[in-house]
């Protein structure tokens, strides 16, 4: 099955740095990559995602790159804010036909931490 | 309007025991799924369910079971508790029908808070 790797574990930059979390993939059915932060203490929210038909989308400070022959994928956070700090997913999945049905493949999470 | 809820928020139980938790999706999802999070295993798929019927599964045991009401409210049960099975449990929706997802952010899932179970 699909299986998603995620480096690294965790991550320490300073308030203005730029950082950046990559994740790679098995399946190369995998058409869709979401990007979900989790505060601490609070549900996982998406931030940016990605399909398979783009190599990459920009919002604001936020971009993500995927690069489907080598099967990887990137978030890229510039200016980085102290209220970034979070945990931050990857995930991958393929989807179902036109079931509109997703089964998320989590990478085990970034712990971000930016110090002002 | 309203985001996806779940209940209760926190619970303790004792191994050998039950638990059922519930999820209200947002209004007019009709496609809930649900996540065991654990800080060894991360984020897993435990089952999916659109109108009434349990659509997809993750690989866990028969302890885990679901169901979902027409009202697209949906209950998560786990039966004979382990102390392994102590986790968040995120359940999520989406709109369930259509190519996944859309540039429109259909079909994208949206989380609630979980619901943490904490077996000892």
């Amino acid at each position: 099955g699909e299986n998603v790797e995620q480096h690294p574990s965790t991550l320490s930059v300073q308030e203005g740095d730029s950082a950046v979390i990559k994740c790679t993939y098995s399946d190369s059915a995998s058409n869709y990559f979401p990007w979900y932060k989790q505060e601490l203490g609070k549900r996982p929210q998406l931030i940016i995602d990605i399909r398979s038909n783009v190599g990459e989308k920009k919002d604001q400070r936020i971009a993500v790159t995927l690069n489907k022959t080598a099967k990887h994928f990137s978030l890229h956070i510039t200016e980085t804010q102290p209220e970034d700090s979070a945990v931050y997913f990857c995930a991958a999945s393929r989807g179902q036909g036109d079931t509109g049905f997703q089964k998320l493949v989590f990478g085990t999470g970034t712990r971000l931490l930016v110090s002002p | 309007k309203a985001g996806v809820t779940q209940t209760p928020r926190y619970l303790i139980k004792t191994r050998g025991q039950q638990v059922t938790l519930s999820c209200s999706p947002i209004s007019g999802h009709r496609s809930v799924s649900w996540y065991q999070q654990t800080p060894g295993q991360g984020l897993q798929f435990l089952f999916e369910y659109f109108s009434e019927t349990q659509r997809n599964k993750g690989n866990f045991p028969g302890r885990f079971s679901g169901r979902q009401f027409s009202n697209s409210r949906s209950e998560m049960n786990v039966s004979t508790l382990e102390l392994g099975d102590s986790a968040l449990y995120l359940c999520a929706s989406s709109l369930g029908i259509g190519e996944v997802p859309t540039s429109s952010g259909a079909n994208v899932l949206t989380f609630g808070a979980g619901s943490r179970l904490t077996v000892l």
